[in-house]
C-alpha cells in the first residue's frame, strides 16, 4: 500500500516535553497539509506545504508548532513545550497538484496524549 | 457561526434504510469533500464535488450551488456504513489553505 503514512500512531507525552510526528504522502504529491482534530470536532487547518515550500499556516499554529518539509517528500511537525490542550488527533494529507479539484489522500494519524 | 454545518450530529438507524446526511455552508467553494472517517482515526475521501451529482456504489452526493447545500445519501445501509461522515469545503480563490470542516455526523447502523 502506497497510501499516506504517519508514525506514530499514538504518542504519549508528559507536559512540557517535546515531540515530533512524521508523515510520508503519496510519493508523485506534491502537496501536503496537517490538520488537527480535537474529540468530537472535525480537523482544523494548521499548515500546507508544496514541495518544500510552506505556503499557509494558520493562527492555531503558535510558536510551539513547527512543520518541516525539507526535500519536498516527507514532512515533519514538532510541538515544543507541549502543554495538555495538544491533546489531539493529527491528521496528514497530500494531494498532486492539478488544482482546486484535486483529490485529497488521508493518513491514519497520530493521536497525541499530553498527561 | 461555523462556515459549514452538517445534519443531523448524530444518527442510528436499522439495516436497509435510506440514510441522508445534509452539509451547509456560508461560503463560496470551489469544491466540497464528503469523508468517511472510522474509530481510529482514519479518513477515506468519498466524494469531491463541484456540482450536480456523483454515485459510487451505494452512495450518492449531490450540490446545489447555489443553494450552498450539498448531501450524502446512503442506500440499503450496512452496519459497516457506521462511522464519522464529514462535510469539507475548499474556499473559492483559497486553495493554498486547505479545507474548512463539518463537525461530522456520527451514524450507526444497527443490525
Amino acid at each position: 500500500d502506497t497510501g499516506v503514512s504517519q508514525n506514530p500512531r499514538h504518542k504519549i507525552t508528559k507536559r512540557g516535553q517535546n515531540v515530533t510526528f512524521r508523515c510520508d504522502p503519496i510519493s508523485e504529491h506534491n502537496r501536503l497539509y496537517w490538520y488537527r482534530q480535537t474529540l468530537g470536532q472535525g480537523p482544523e487547518f494548521l499548515t500546507y506545504f508544496q514541495n518544500e515550500a510552506q505556503l499557509e499556516k494558520s493562527r492555531l499554529l503558535s510558536d510551539r508548532f513547527s512543520a518541516e518539509r525539507p526535500k519536498g517528500s516527507f514532512s515533519t511537525l514538532e510541538i515544543q513545550r507541549t502543554e495538555q490542550g495538544d491533546s489531539a488527533m493529527y491528521l496528514c494529507a497530500s494531494s498532486p497538484n492539478r488544482g482546486p479539484n484535486s483529490p485529497l489522500h488521508f493518513g491514519n494519524g497520530t493521536r497525541l496524549t499530553v498527561t | 457561526k461555523n462556515e459549514v454545518e452538517q445534519s443531523p450530529q448524530n444518527l442510528t438507524a436499522q439495516e436497509g434504510e435510506f440514510i441522508t446526511i445534509n452539509c451547509s455552508y456560508s461560503v463560496g467553494i470551489s469544491a466540497l469533500h464528503w469523508l468517511q472517517q472510522h474509530p481510529g482515526g482514519g479518513i477515506v475521501s468519498l466524494f469531491m464535488l463541484s456540482s450536480g451529482k456523483k454515485k459510487h456504489g451505494r452512495l450518492i452526493a449531490t450540490i446545489n450551488i447555489q443553494e450552498k447545500h450539498s448531501s450524502l445519501h446512503i442506500t440499503a445501509s450496512h452496519p459497516r456504513d457506521s462511522a464519522v461522515y464529514i462535510c469539507a469545503v475548499l474556499h473559492s480563490g483559497g486553495g493554498a489553505d486547505g479545507l474548512t470542516f463539518g463537525k461530522g455526523t456520527h451514524l450507526i447502523i444497527q443490525p
